[in-house]
C-alpha cells in the first residue's frame, strides 16, 4: 500500500516564527488533504490539495504530485496553531492513508 | 457546511459491557462513512468503511463481530463495541463523505469519542 511519511515528527516554535511541514508519499494519489488535530482531538480540514498551491490566511500548501510530496507552510505562528498536523492521501480504493503527523508546539 | 457530529464525546464503561457510538452528518448526505481508531500519540488507523444500506467493509485485523457497524441512513452510522475490554480503550473518530465534483471524495471528520474501559 501507499506509504505516507511526515517530517519533522516534532517541532517547537516561538510565537511569530514561520515553519514548513513536509509530507512524502510513495505512489500516485487521487487526493491529498492536510488536517490539524487540536488538543481536544478534533480534526480540522485545512486543505484539499491533490496538486498546485493554495493559501488560506497564514497557512498555505503546495503539492507537487509528480514528485510525490506536499508542503504545509505556517507563517507568523500563534499558540493556537499548536496540535498535530496530519497529511492524508487517498488511495485507489478511496481510503485515506494518514501519515504519522507532525506535533507542533508554539510557545508564547 | 459539512458538519459531522459524534455522540457521546466521552464514555467510561465496565469491562464486558457494550458501547454504541453515533456518527451523524448534519448538513449533507453521506454516501460513505468511515470509522477510525487513534491510540495516544499515534496516527489514525482506518477500521471500516460503510455505505448506506450495505454491510461494512472491515480492514484487515479488525474483528467485525466485536466492532459492529450499522449505516442505516444517509446521515447516520453507528459503531458498537461489543463486550468491551480495557485494550479497546481508544479515541474513535468517524468521517463522512459525499461526492463533490470540485473536491472529489473529501472526508469530513467528527469530533471523536474517547472510550475508556475499566
Amino acid at each position: 500500500g501507499i506509504q505516507v511519511e511526515q517530517s519533522p515528527p516534532d517541532l517547537i516554535l516561538q510565537e511569530g516564527a514561520n515553519s514548513t511541514l513536509r509530507c512524502n508519499f510513495s505512489d500516485s494519489v487521487n487526493n491529498l488533504q492536510w488536517f490539524h488535530q487540536n488538543p481536544w482531538g478534533q480534526l480540522i480540514n485545512l486543505f484539499y490539495i491533490p496538486s498546485g498551491t493554495k493559501q488560506n490566511g497564514r497557512l498555505s500548501a503546495t503539492t507537487v504530485a509528480t514528485e510525490r510530496y506536499s508542503l504545509l507552510y505556517i507563517s507568523s505562528s500563534q499558540t493556537t496553531d499548536s496540535g498535530v498536523y496530519f497529511c492524508a492521501v487517498m488511495d485507489s480504493s478511496y481510503k485515506l492513508i494518514f501519515g504519522s503527523g507532525t506535533r507542533l508546539l508554539v510557545r508564547p | 457546511g459539512a458538519v459531522v457530529s459524534q455522540h457521546p464525546s466521552r464514555v467510561i464503561c465496565k469491562s464486558g459491557t457494550s458501547v454504541k457510538i453515533e456518527c451523524r452528518s448534519l448538513d449533507f448526505q453521506a454516501t460513505t462513512m468511515f470509522w477510525y481508531r487513534q491510540f495516544p500519540k499515534q496516527s489514525l488507523m482506518l477500521m471500516a468503511t460503510s455505505n448506506e444500506g450495505s454491510k461494512a467493509t472491515y480492514e484487515q485485523g479488525v474483528e467485525k463481530d466485536k466492532f459492529l457497524i450499522n449505516h442505516a441512513s444517509l446521515t447516520l452510522s453507528t459503531l458498537t463495541v461489543t463486550s468491551a475490554h480495557p485494550e479497546d480503550s481508544s479515541f474513535y473518530i468517524c468521517s463522512a463523505s459525499s461526492w463533490e465534483a470540485s473536491k472529489g471524495d473529501t472526508q469530513y471528520f467528527g469530533p471523536g469519542t474517547r472510550l475508556t474501559v475499566l
